[in-house]
């Protein structure tokens, strides 16, 4: 079964820039879209990169996505952090029409 | 504006049935793939299933956790997608949300959850 691991928590201080990973565990990352949601306690998830790099309206350009086929990966990178950045962040992709989430990553500003 | 609200958690027996509702306002509910994802406590977001618009042939998917388990339907007369639960286990207890389900490009719109806790 195809599994994406990220990291289990980054920090990073107010301004400075972070980048999650997601590295697929097999095949091809490339194979299907991945998106990348943001949830904070309390609150609903809510998405902030779709088809691997895009941003839905109202997401600031801090935030961005990419893939490295490589290393079979994908990247969520927030710049510029501000406190309310803190949140925990999910990727998400398929393995074939099943729905594959992260296990999440924890972004705390210090 | 698009709503989706989630109803019908509660507290469970081992072995028990419950039945979870959405109610979606907002967008076209008959067109929509919908889905539902969980989230047990101090855990990540978990895929539990989906079912697909019936011009698309209304067909469902389930995660394998709950295959055989869980069934999804709609009912687009009234804008509600519904989870049944039954031979619930202790580790299905996790905040249950629906959401808009875009088939390959991830999930647009969520609710805000409720809560289902399996336990004697």
């Amino acid at each position: 079964n195809f599994m994406l691991t990220q990291p289990h928590s980054v920090s990073e201080s107010p301004g400075k820039t972070v980048t999650i990973s997601c590295t697929g565990s097999s095949g091809s990352i490339t194979s299907n879209y991945v998106q990348w949601y943001q949830h904070r306690p309390g609150s609903a998830p809510t998405t902030v990169i779709y088809e691997d790099s895009q941003r839905p309206s109202g997401v600031p350009d801090r935030f961005s996505g990419s893939i490295d086929s490589t290393s079979n990966s994908a990247s969520l990178t927030i710049s510029g952090l501000k406190t309310e950045d803190e949140a925990d962040y999910y990727c998400q992709s398929y393995d074939n029409s099943n729905v594959v989430f992260g296990g999440g990553t924890k972004v705390t500003v210090l | 504006e698009v709503q989706l609200v989630e109803s019908g958690g509660d507290l469970v027996k081992p072995g028990g049935s419950l039945r979870l509702s959405c109610a979606a306002s907002g967008f076209t509910f008959s067109n929509a793939w919908m889905s539902w994802v969980r989230q047990a406590p101090g855990k990540g977001l978990e895929w539990v299933g989906r079912i697909k618009s019936k011009i698309d042939g209304g067909t469902t998917d389930y995660a394998a956790p709950v295959k055989g388990r869980f069934t999804i339907s709609r009912g687009d007369s009234e804008n509600t997608l519904y989870l049944q639960m039954n031979s619930l286990k202790t580790e299905d207890t996790a905040l249950y949300y629906c959401s808009t389900d875009s088939g390959l490009l991830g999930f647009d719109y969520w609710g805000q959850g409720t809560l289902v806790t399996v336990s004697s």
